[in-house]
């Protein structure tokens, strides 16, 4: 099966920077998620990586390494509203997409 | 109304209880999924269905029964469940079902309690 890693729980400040971390073991790769879960609501999409490299979108950034199976999610400028679960996710050569368990982010004033 | 609705959000059982989730898409999607989620888990992918078709059913017992009668709607049948069936059950679609940049839309899900 697949394998997704990401820590289970960050704190930051406002105002702050927060990179949260995703390692990756998958038969073939056909592209990583990244998407925001706020308590008791959907997840939303944030972004999208197949190439190497970093793609920004606003305050959040998305790094991507296939050689090193790893990605993070860069949240700057961090605001109360982005207290949320960050949930990463890998599409597989039979575009079977598999997520991680989340990451729990706490914003402190 | 856009977006993935799920009805119910919220829905508590006996376990010889038989009811069903519903979920509804407006967004001109052909395929969609249902996950379930429990605390500090990954999601898991239950069934998906491409252009009405089931193409995947990831070993899920058969207490869960899957309908999908046309794009737009999707039923979870529940009957004989289990405690540990209790869970957050979010449904999703997507344009379609097999192309890497495939972005899910997911709906806000059905809380179920099993008692």
């Amino acid at each position: 099966g697949q394998n997704i890693d990401q820590p289970t729980e960050m704190t930051a400040t406002e105002g702050a920077i927060v990179q949260i971390n995703c390692t990756y073991q998958t038969s073939g790769f056909n592209g990583l998620f990244w998407y925001q879960q706020h308590a008791g609501e959907a997840p939303t999409f944030l972004s999208y990586n197949v190439l190497d490299g970093l793609e920004e979108k606003g305050r959040f950034s998305s790094f991507l390494s296939r050689s090193k199976g790893y990605s993070y999610l860069l949240l700057k400028e961090l605001q109360m509203k982005d207290s949320a679960s960050y949930l990463c996710a890998v599409r597989d050569r039979d575009y079977k997409l598999s997520f991680g368990a989340g990451t729990t982010v706490t914003v402190r004033a | 109304e856009t977006g993935v609705t799920q009805t119910p959000r919220h829905l508590v059982m006996g376990m010889t209880n038989k009811k069903s989730l519903k979920c509804e898409q407006h967004l001109g999607h052909n395929a969609m999924y249902w996950y379930k989620q429990s605390a500090k888990k990954p999601l898991e992918l239950m069934f998906v269905y491409n252009f009405k078709e089931q193409t995947e059913n990831n070993s899920v017992p058969s207490r869960f029964s899957p309908e999908c009668p046309n794009s737009s709607h999707l039923f979870l049948h529940l009957h004989t469940l289990q405690p540990e069936d209790s869970a957050l059950y979010l449904c999703a679609s997507s344009p379609d079902g097999s192309s890497g940049a495939n972005v899910l839309t997911f709906g806000a899900g059905s809380r179920l309690t099993v008692l």
